[in-house]
């Protein structure tokens, strides 16, 4: 199975910081790999797709790179609604998926 | 408008059975992959299993093949997932997720709200 890793588990910022999360593959999964973003007792939501394909309606401060094994989530300036918990996700394995275990973003 | 409702949740004894389901509206449901997606409190996401537009393929995670059963039915627009031999573990928020497919890539999108499984005496 493909194990994904997120760093940090939770990180501190304030409004207007520029926010980097990382994902990291046990193995390469080439660029299928998705964010999502989940605030308290709501559904995840869809970010980014194909690693860096920006989902429509989610705004420009949001941004995915990466290949292969390594990938990152950027938050260009933070703002008040963007304090939730970030998951990446792969979609290499033939349609056996895995999270990692997300990314807690808190105001400093 | 594209959504997904889940129903079926609820407080069950260990070792029972319980069968979820989720209702799609404003999308074409049987041209989808369909997924459902758990939660345990306070914990991460989980994937559980992924079945085909027809129905004839279904994938599922290790640690509940053979207890969990997702299926659908196109007719009623409807996903289900058959969970028996329930265990505490088994506790969880419970999402059904439309997979969306381009160009070899797939994601989930959109989620349904959820319902909430309690397994305990």
């Amino acid at each position: 199975d493909i194990q994904m890793t997120q760093s940090p588990s939770s990180l501190s910022a304030s409004v207007g910081d520029r926010v980097t999360i990382t994902c990291r593959a046990s193995q390469s999964i080439s660029t299928d790999l998705n964010w999502y973003q989940q605030r308290p007792g709501k559904a995840p939501k869809l970010l980014i797709y194909a690693a860096s394909s920006l989902q429509s309606g989610v705004p420009s401060r949001f941004s995915g790179s990466g290949s292969g094994t390594d990938f990152t989530l950027t938050i260009s300036s933070l703002q008040p609604e963007d304090f939730a918990t970030y998951y990446c996700q792969q979609s290499y394995s033939t349609l056996t998926w895995t999270f990692g275990q997300g990314t807690k973003v808190v105001i400093k | 408008e594209v959504q997904l409702v889940e129903s079926g949740g609820g407080l069950v004894q260990p070792g029972g059975s319980l069968r979820l389901s989720c209702e799609a509206s404003g999308f074409t449901f049987s041209n989808y992959w369909m997924s459902w997606v758990r939660q345990a409190p306070g914990k991460g996401l989980e994937w559980v299993a992924n079945i085909k537009h027809d129905g004839s393929e279904k994938y599922y995670v290790d640690s509940m093949k053979g207890r969990f059963t997702i299926s659908r039915d196109n007719a009623k627009n409807s996903l289900f997932l058959q969970m028996i031999s329930l265990g505490a573990e088994d506790t969880a928020v419970y999402y059904c997720a439309r997979v969306q497919s381009s160009a070899f890539h797939n994601w989930f999108d959109p989620w349904g709200q959820g319902t909430l499984v309690t397994v305990s005496s």
